[in-house]
C-alpha cells in the first residue's frame, strides 16, 4: 500500500509569490491534516479536512489556506509568501475521525522563500 | 490541550533498553497518550498509544503510571535506526473537533551509540 505522497519534495520561491502544495493520502483514508515544521517553532498544526470540509484550523494567518477534493487528495496554498514561511510542510492522513486513529505522515515539502 | 514535558535529549548504546519519560500532570480522563517519532529527513511516525493500561507492540512498550500523570516509552533493544526525535502527545477523545490535530512539544532527541 502506498504511503502519503507529497509533491513537490522541494520548492524555492521568492517573497510575494504564492505556492500550492499537494498531498495524496493513503488509499481509503478520508482525513487529511497539514503541519508546518520550523527549527524555531517545531511542528505546528495548520488545518485538517475530512470529506472535503475543514474541521479544524490552527493559529495561522489567512494567507494559509487549503482544500480537499472528493478523492480525499488535498492541497494547501500560501499566498504572498514571506521569508518566515520557509519551512517543511507535512501532510498526514488517517482513516477516519476517531481521535485514537493513528496519523500517517508524508515526507513533506521543503519550501524555501528567498 | 494538556501539556507534556520531556527531556530535551537522551543517549543510549546499541542493543540496550531505552526508557523515554514523559510527564503530563494535567492529563484529563479522556486524554489518550500517543507517541510519535521523527527520523531525520522524514515525517513523524506513529509508535504507540494507550489510555490506562500498559501497551506493547512490535516497536515499543508504553508504561503508564497508575495516576496517569506520567508515562514511559520503552524501546527494548535500541538500534541505530531508533535515533530520532520522540514526541509524547495527548489526544482528547472527547474533543470532538480535533481529530487530526496533534499538538507536538519539543520532543526528546534520542542518540544511539554503536
Amino acid at each position: 500500500k502506498a504511503g502519503v505522497t507529497q509533491t513537490p519534495r522541494y520548492l524555492i520561491k521568492t517573497r510575494g509569490q504564492q505556492v500550492t502544495l499537494s498531498c495524496s493520502p493513503i488509499s481509503g483514508h478520508r482525513s487529511v491534516s497539514w503541519y508546518q515544521q520550523t527549527p524555531g517553532q517545531g511542528l505546528q498544526f495548520l488545518f485538517e479536512y475530512f470529506s472535503e470540509t475543514q474541521r479544524n484550523k490552527g493559529n495561522f494567518p489567512g494567507r494559509f489556506s487549503g482544500r480537499q477534493f472528493s478523492n480525499s487528495r488535498s492541497e494547501m496554498n500560501v499566498s504572498t509568501l514571506e521569508l518566515g514561511d520557509s519551512a517543511l510542510y507535512l501532510c498526514a492522513s488517517s482513516r477516519q475521525v476517531a481521535t485514537n486513529e493513528k496519523l500517517f505522515f508524508g515526507s513533506g515539502t521543503q519550501l524555501s522563500v528567498l | 490541550d494538556a501539556k507534556t514535558t520531556q527531556p530535551n535529549s537522551m543517549e543510549s548504546n546499541e542493543e540496550e533498553p531505552v526508557h523515554l519519560p514523559c510527564n503530563h500532570s494535567t492529563i484529563s480522563g479522556t486524554d489518550y497518550i500517543h507517541w510519535y517519532r521523527q527520523l531525520p529527513s522524514q515525517g513523524p511516525e506513529y509508535v504507540i498509544h494507550g489510555l490506562t493500561s500498559n501497551v506493547n507492540n512490535r516497536m515499543a512498550s508504553l508504561a503508564i503510571a497508575e495516576d496517569r500523570k506520567s508515562s514511559t516509552l520503552i524501546l527494548h533493544r535500541a538500534t541505530l535506526r531508533d535515533a530520532a526525535v520522540y514526541y509524547c502527545i495527548l489526544r482528547d477523545i472527547a474533543g470532538g473537533t480535533s481529530y487530526g490535530k496533534l499538538t507536538f512539544g519539543q520532543g526528546t532527541i534520542l542518540t544511539v551509540h554503536p
